[in-house]
């Protein structure tokens, strides 16, 4: 398996600018997620879904973040419009929650620089 | 509030010594998982140990769980410098979800 992929991998924006992150999960897993990580505040968690339905999005930060999983193989995160406190690396994870057990697989994560 | 706390911050120690990381939780668990970050890389799982259970080996790896203190310890033995990454550890909640709750991470240094 591929693993989780992410795109782009490196993003650098003006403020004021929309910008689409993109996940696709792990073949399989049901369980998606969307974190952010900055060195100030670390690893947020923003959304995740189960089934393509969002369970908890209560870690997204502003209106101005949102996210869709129109199916099981693909997820976007947007931002609209950007500024520079979105600046951070955002990671997409997956997982196929068996047993009680929620190991989670992480992608390379997209850098972005709004500036 | 954070669910998972590890110390120390950060680590700095000579190749083949171990490494010892201690992670604290709140609330009840189902499991606790410790995970590795390479610089510039996702975040990758190392080991998971179920709430019933109070130790746990893979290869170099040995984790602890004692529910009674909500504290874990992950210790890597005879280190290498290729075990220089950040540390975090992660809970889920004691319910159906798949949620986890990750903490701020220790940065281990393995000098060679």
């Amino acid at each position: 398996d591929a693993g989780v992929i992410q795109s782009p991998r490196h993003e650098v924006t003006e403020m004021g600018q929309e910008v689409t992150l993109r996940c696709k999960p792990i073949s399989g897993h049901n369980s998606l997620f969307w974190y952010r990580q900055t060195m100030m505040r670390g690893l947020e968690l923003l959304i995740y879904f189960n089934n393509n339905v969002p369970i908890d999005d209560s870690g997204m930060p502003e209106d101005r973040f949102s996210a869709k999983m129109p199916n099981a193989s693909f997820s976007t995160l947007k931002i609209q419009p950007s500024e520079p406190r979105d600046s951070a690396v955002y990671f997409c994870a997956s997982s196929l929650p068996s047993n009680g057990r929620y190991e989670q697989y992480f992608g390379p994560g997209t850098r972005l620089t709004v500036t | 509030s954070q669910q998972g706390e590890e110390d120390p911050q950060a680590l700095s120690i000579q190749e083949g010594e171990n490494a010892t990381m201690n992670c604290s939780y709140k609330t009840s668990i189902n499991n606790l998982q410790w995970y590795r970050q390479n610089s510039g890389r996702g975040l990758v799982h190392l080991i998971l140990i179920r709430s019933n259970e109070r130790e746990k080996h893979s290869g170099r790896l040995r984790v602890t769980l004692d529910t009674s203190k909500k504290s874990s310890s992950l210790l890597i033995t005879a280190s290498r410098a290729a075990d220089t990454a950040s540390y975090f550890c992660a809970t889920d909640g004691n319910g159906a979800n798949s949620k986890l709750t990750f903490g701020k991470g220790i940065t281990l240094s393995v000098r060679p």
